[in-house]
């Protein structure tokens, strides 16, 4: 099962980029990237999500390495809305979330 | 508003009962998943169905069977419940299994408290 690794919490500044990182140095060639995340007493809601290449969306950019065995979700001016936990995910038949990264916004 | 629809939004049973939780998913999408939070395991995957067909299988106890109907709305039957079983309930939906880039549209869950 492909699994990926994330820290546990982060914190960062309203109006700041926020860097969340995420090690996933077993995933395979086809495996596709996807970050979701869950809001308080939300379900998870989708992201972003790349193979290989760096991706931009309105919500978030993800930074792919070059191996592929790491991605960074990047949020380029985080708001308090953004607090939420942040799960990476590596979608193949079985999706497994991980405890995620919970992500707190100083206001 | 995911366009994921999940009744009941809350159910409170007692050990040894058995619930049915109901997921209509997006209109247009083939594929149902399950998946079980509770505060000290995280987001489980349960199941999935693909176009009424069970297509993965994630953490299910045997207690637990799933189903999805010719209409694709999807049924999540909890049997001989444990207290251990109390948690947030989540159906998504996605209009295919066929590729790794599918993205899932989760619905606001059931909340499922077993005393």
């Amino acid at each position: 099962d492909a699994k990926t690794t994330q820290p546990n919490s982060m914190e960062s500044n309203e109006e700041e980029p926020v860097h969340l990182p995420c090690n996933h140095s077993t995933i395979s060639g086809t495996d596709y990237i996807h970050w979701y995340r869950q809001l308080p007493s939300q379900g998870p809601e989708y992201v972003i999500h790349g193979l290989t290449s760096n991706v931009n969306n309105r919500m978030a950019s993800l930074a792919i390495a070059e191996d592929r065995k790491s991605s960074t979700l990047i949020l380029h001016r985080a708001t308090l809305r953004d607090a939420a936990v942040y799960y990476c995910i590596l979608r193949d038949d079985k999706i497994i979330f991980g405890k995620g990264t919970r992500l707190h916004i100083l206001p | 508003d995911s366009g994921v629809t999940q009744t009941p939004k809350h159910l409170i049973t007692a050990t040894g009962q058995r619930v049915t939780l109901r997921c209509s998913p997006r209109s247009g999408d083939l594929s149902v998943y399950w998946y079980q939070q509770s505060l000290d395991q995280g987001l489980q995957f349960l199941i999935q169905y693909y176009n009424g067909e069970e297509r993965a299988k994630g953490n299910i106890l045997e207690r637990f069977s799933a189903q999805q109907f010719p209409d694709l709305h999807s049924e999540l039957n909890l049997s001989s419940l444990e207290l251990g079983d109390s948690a947030l309930y989540f159906c998504a939906s996605s209009h295919n299994t066929r590729t790794g880039k599918e993205t899932q549209y989760f619905g606001p869950g059931t909340r499922l408290l077993v005393l």
